[in-house]
């Protein structure tokens, strides 16, 4: 069953804290992205990667890192540096260029 | 870079009635319009895209169409159901860009019996 995989679905950090969201693709699709999702903001995005060992800022970066060694995963680290952390963080990927983006079910991160 | 707006932030219509969201954007050389629909407490999807080299598209009850002079993009929902209810999101997307879209703010679409 092909899809992608967002864990865990609720998150508590405490400030302070690094925490680490992951996603999983069995798509075999290159290219990857994170978006944060907040009330009346839509989707912002974060980081991309368009191949393995390969990503590209977004444009809200600050606070967060990535990485890409596995073409099926692209974890993303929400740092202490993030100012603003409590959001709902939604993983996806695509075949290609301007092509149709599938999301996973996404991770609430909480701050406590 | 890219910036999509879209309007309206909400929007009530009653069942069978037409519902309209409307996008601009900003660059010029987007050529990519992916509408995605959230339904509550679940992940965003694809309905219909349209790219720059037609100006309308249609799949049975939705349809998009596209002004690159005016540089706008609406989506049109004829018969509306109450599973139509849902946040819609539009997008714009440029070749060569990474598929790095920009999304618009949503619009939270309730379909009223």
């Amino acid at each position: 069953d092909g899809g992608i995989t967002q864990s865990p679905k609720y998150l508590f950090r405490k400030e302070g804290q690094n925490v680490t969201l992951s996603c999983e693709q069995n798509l075999n699709h290159d290219a990857m992205y994170w978006y944060r999702q907040d009330p009346g903001q839509g989707l912002r995005l974060i980081y991309y990667s368009q191949i393995v060992n390969d990503f590209q800022k977004g444009d809200i970066a600050e606070g967060y890192s990535v990485s890409r060694e596995k073409k099926e995963s692209f974890p993303l680290t929400v740092t202490s540096a993030q100012k603003n952390p409590t959001a709902f963080y939604l993983c996806a990927s695509s075949l290609g260029e301007n092509t149709e983006a599938f999301f996973g079910q996404g991770t609430r991160l909480t701050v406590v | 870079g890219e910036n999509v707006e879209q309007h309206p932030s909400t929007l009530s219509v009653q069942e069978g009635d037409s519902a309209v969201i409307k996008c601009t954007y900003s660059d010029s050389a987007s050529n990519y319009f992916p509408w995605y629909k959230q339904e509550l407490g679940k992940r965003p999807q694809l309905i219909i895209d349209i790219r720059s080299n037609v100006g309308e598209k249609k799949d049975q009850r939705i349809a998009v169409t596209l002004n690159k002079t005016a540089k706008h993009f609406s989506l049109h929902i004829t018969e509306t159901q109450p599973e139509d209810s849902a946040v819609y999101f539009c997008a714009g997307g440029v070749t060569g860009g990474g598929n790095k879209l920009t999304f618009g703010t949503g619009t939270q679409l309730k379909v009223e019996l």
